[in-house]
């Protein structure tokens, strides 16, 4: 498609259970990020995919978060043992850019997001 | 790490000038961004900075001052449609291309 899709839109848990969300980036994308953004709130960092290149999980709140991508293409977010205050929409966004190409102002393209609510 | 400051809430009137202020302490500054976001849709990108001065986009003009850490997106002739939140993010060499987010300023434009 044109544009970052993420599914499922809505999502309703139950407290405990795990949960998985799914990125599908812009094509030729090479970079992926996840972000959390609480009602009302600004956007949280969660983790960065770059490439072949390690992860940064530097934003991951806990070790029931974890997130995988296959190559250049889909990302999946897992949070295990749900807690209600994992509720919160989860965005994806891509980019094009590898650091550092700043100077073109690559910026990052957002997904719809998942409005996850954790009962 | 960065710090990013900006208004929670701001109100204007159809047709006015509203100004956006967002200050930050990084090391190793890389850019800033503004995005715009309304309610219950993801963020879409609006201008970036990396060099001091004045970036024009027809209603939006973004400012910014690296000696001052500081930052401010202009709108012009308000609409209705303006009412969102407008998000100042800001990009560092030492964070690769990862951009940190501020807390995002709730614009409500009134007739």
């Amino acid at each position: 498609g044109a544009g970052v899709s993420q599914s499922p839109s809505n999502k309703v848990t139950e407290k405990g259970k795990d949960v998985e969300l799914r990125c599908d980036p812009i094509s030729g994308h090479t970079a992926l990020y996840w972000y959390r953004q609480r009602l009302g709130q600004g956007l949280e960092f969660l983790i960065y995919f770059q490439g072949n290149s390690a992860p940064d999980k530097s934003g991951l709140p806990s070790d029931r978060f974890s997130a995988e991508r296959t190559g250049e293409s889909v990302s999946t977010l897992t949070i295990q043992r749900t807690q209600q205050e994992d509720s919160a929409v989860y965005l994806c966004a891509s980019s094009s850019a590898a650091y550092p190409l700043a100077e073109r102002g690559e910026t990052q393209y957002f997904g719809p997001g998942t409005r996850l609510l954790v009962l | 790490g960065q710090n990013i400051d900006q208004p929670t809430e701001m109100t204007a009137t159809e047709g006015a000038i509203v100004q956006i202020n967002c200050t930050y302490q990084t090391s190793g500054f890389n850019g800033l961004f503004w995005y715009q976001q309304h309610a219950g849709e993801a963020p879409t990108f609006l201008s970036y900075n990396v060099l001091d001065g004045l970036e024009e986009k027809g209603r939006f003009s973004s400012f910014l001052s690296r000696s001052k850490g500081y930052s401010y997106l202009l709108l012009k002739e308000l609409q209705m449609k303006d009412s969102a939140s407008y998000l100042c993010a800001v990009r560092a060499y030492n964070a690769g291309n990862m951009l940190t987010f501020g807390g995002g300023t709730r614009l409500m434009v009134k007739p």
